[in-house]
């Protein structure tokens, strides 16, 4: 079975930083693009990253919202996803879920852009 | 930005209805178009991809139709285990954007 578990959510400052990790297991994980994707309480969902199999392409949500604060990366020896969050607001308390791109490529290959499967979420809380 | 607007953000119905929920885009995503069902407290499942085509594993009742602009996820006969929250996403350009939902409640 495909698994993925977010961990590293916690309470944090605004200004500081955190890094949730993804494990993923089931799978071939080098096969396959990764996305991050946000949802704040009682809102919507909200796509914040992706990143290709080798980690050599990354992608983020609008300027105003995450670039530039946030980082993509991934450790394919360890079957592991990561989101280094720096600069953090309040806005972005959310649940934050790492999501498996719906079909595998192989390197080059552009990615699907949509969801088949998903971690249970890690809770990000931003407050003083 | 591709802009995803849903309609209605709520909705009443009984087990049994036909329901219909619309999914419109700011501008042309052809049919890079997909819908989950989010449960409280879980994370979303894929139901349809592509506008029109079921996610392995998926109930029957459920289809997706459209492409352009506008789009429609229909579920034929309302089941209990049904009561969720529904949202579309474009996948025809970053930044990928999801809908606002629509919420499905007895």
């Amino acid at each position: 079975d495909v698994q993925l578990a977010e961990s590293g959510g916690g309470l944090a400052q605004p200004g500081g930083s955190l890094r949730l990790s993804c494990v993923a297991s089931g799978f071939t994980f080098n096969n396959y693009w990764m996305h991050w994707v946000r949802q704040a309480p009682g809102k919507g969902l909200v796509w914040v990253s992706r990143i290709n199999n080798d980690g050599s392409s990354t992608s983020y949500a609008d300027a105003d919202s995450v670039r530039g604060r946030f980082t993509i990366s991934r450790d394919n020896s360890k079957n592991t996803l990561y989101l280094q969050m720096n600069s953090l607001r309040v806005e972005d308390t959310a649940v934050y879920y790492c999501a498996r791109d719906a079909l595998p490529t192989v390197a080059g290959d552009a990615a699907h852009d949509y969801f088949d499967s998903w971690g249970q979420g890690t809770l990000v809380t931003v407050s003083s | 930005d591709s802009q995803m607007t849903q309609s209605p953000s709520s909705l009443s119905a009984s087990v049994g209805d036909r329901v219909t929920i619309t999914c419109r885009a700011s501008q042309t995503v052809g049919n890079f178009l997909n819908w989950y069902q989010q449960k409280p407290g879980k994370a979303p499942k894929l139901l349809i991809y592509g506008a029109s085509s079921l996610q392995s594993g998926v109930p029957s009742r459920f289809s997706g139709s459209g492409s352009g602009t506008d789009f429609t996820l229909t579920i034929s006969s309302l089941q209990p285990e049904d009561f969720a929250t529904y949202y579309c996403q474009q996948s025809h350009s970053t930044p990928l954007i999801f809908g606002g939902g629509t919420k499905v409640e007895i």
